[in-house]
C-alpha cells in the first residue's frame, strides 16, 4: 500500500520552531511534487509548501515565506518542513500531499502542530 | 492568496445527482486541471479527482468535468457515505502558489 506518514508535530511556544517530517513508502518518491497542507480548527484546507521532484523548485504561501523551509531527501523518501518564528496562526493539523503541481494523489493522516501564545 | 470558489453547502436525497461548483479564473483553473478531495469529519483528505482521472478505490458514480474557469464535480446517485465535505484545488501560474476552494459540504437528507 502507497502510504505518507507525518512526525514531528507538537506543543511549541509562540516564536519557537519545530521541523516536521514526511516519509513515503512503496512508490518512487522522487517522480513526485510533494506539499505540505494544514487545516486550522473549524477552517478549510490551506496550501503551506510544494517542491519539485528533483528539489530545483519550491513555493511557499505568503504567510510563511521567511520563516518555513521545505527540503526533501529523495534517496530516503523523506520530506522535511522546518518551521521557524511560529504564530499562534500556524496552529492546525498539517498534511503531507503527493502528487503534481496541480493536485495531489496521495495524503497522510497528519500530524498536529499547536503554538501556544 | 485568493481561493476557489464553492458553494457552501449541497444536498440531496439517497440517488440523486448532485454537482458541485469549483470556479476560479484563467490563472488557476483556466490553465491547469483540478482535483477534488472529500474529507469526513475532519479525517485526512483523500482524493477523488486527480485532474480528468478517478482516484483508486472511487466509485464511478463520481466524475469531474471542467468549462472555462468552472470546474465540477457531480455525483450521480448520491449514497448516505457520500456526505463529507469537498475541497477543489489547482496551482495559480499568477500567484505561484497552490489554491484550495472554500468547501462544500454535502448532505444527505
Amino acid at each position: 500500500e502507497v502510504r505518507l506518514v507525518e512526525s514531528g508535530g507538537g506543543l511549541v511556544q509562540a516564536g519557537g520552531s519545530l521541523r516536521l517530517s514526511c516519509e513515503a513508502s512503496r512508490f518512487t518518491f522522487s517522480n513526485y511534487w510533494v506539499s505540505w497542507v494544514r487545516q486550522a480548527p473549524g477552517k478549510g484546507l490551506e496550501w503551506v509548501a510544494n517542491i519539485k521532484e528533483g528539489g530545483s523548485e519550491q513555493y511557499y504561501v505568503d504567510s510563511v515565506k521567511g520563516r518555513f523551509t521545505l527540503s526533501r531527501d529523495n534517496a530516503g523518501n523523506s520530506l522535511s518542513l522546518q518551521m521557524n518564528s511560529l504564530r499562534a496562526e500556524d496552529t492546525a493539523v498539517y498534511y503531507c500531499g503527493m502528487g503534481s503541481l496541480y493536485a495531489f494523489d496521495i495524503w497522510g493522516q497528519g500530524t498536529v502542530v499547536t503554538v501556544a501564545s | 492568496q485568493s481561493a476557489l470558489i464553492q458553494e457552501a453547502s449541497v444536498s440531496g436525497t439517497v440517488g440523486q445527482r448532485v454537482t458541485l461548483s469549483c470556479s476560479g479564473n484563467s490563472n488557476n483553473i483556466g490553465t491547469y486541471a483540478v482535483g477534488w478531495y472529500r474529507q469526513i469529519s475532519h479525517g485526512a483528505p483523500k482524493t477523488v479527482m486527480f485532474g480528468n482521472s478517478l482516484a483508486s478505490g472511487i466509485p464511478d458514480r463520481f466524475s469531474g468535468s471542467k468549462s472555462g474557469t468552472t470546474a465540477s464535480l457531480t455525483i450521480s446517485g448520491l449514497q448516505p457515505e457520500d456526505e463529507a465535505d469537498y475541497y477543489c484545488s489547482t496551482w495559480d501560474y499568477s500567484l505561484s502558489a497552490h489554491v484550495f476552494g472554500t468547501g462544500t459540504k454535502v448532505t444527505v437528507l
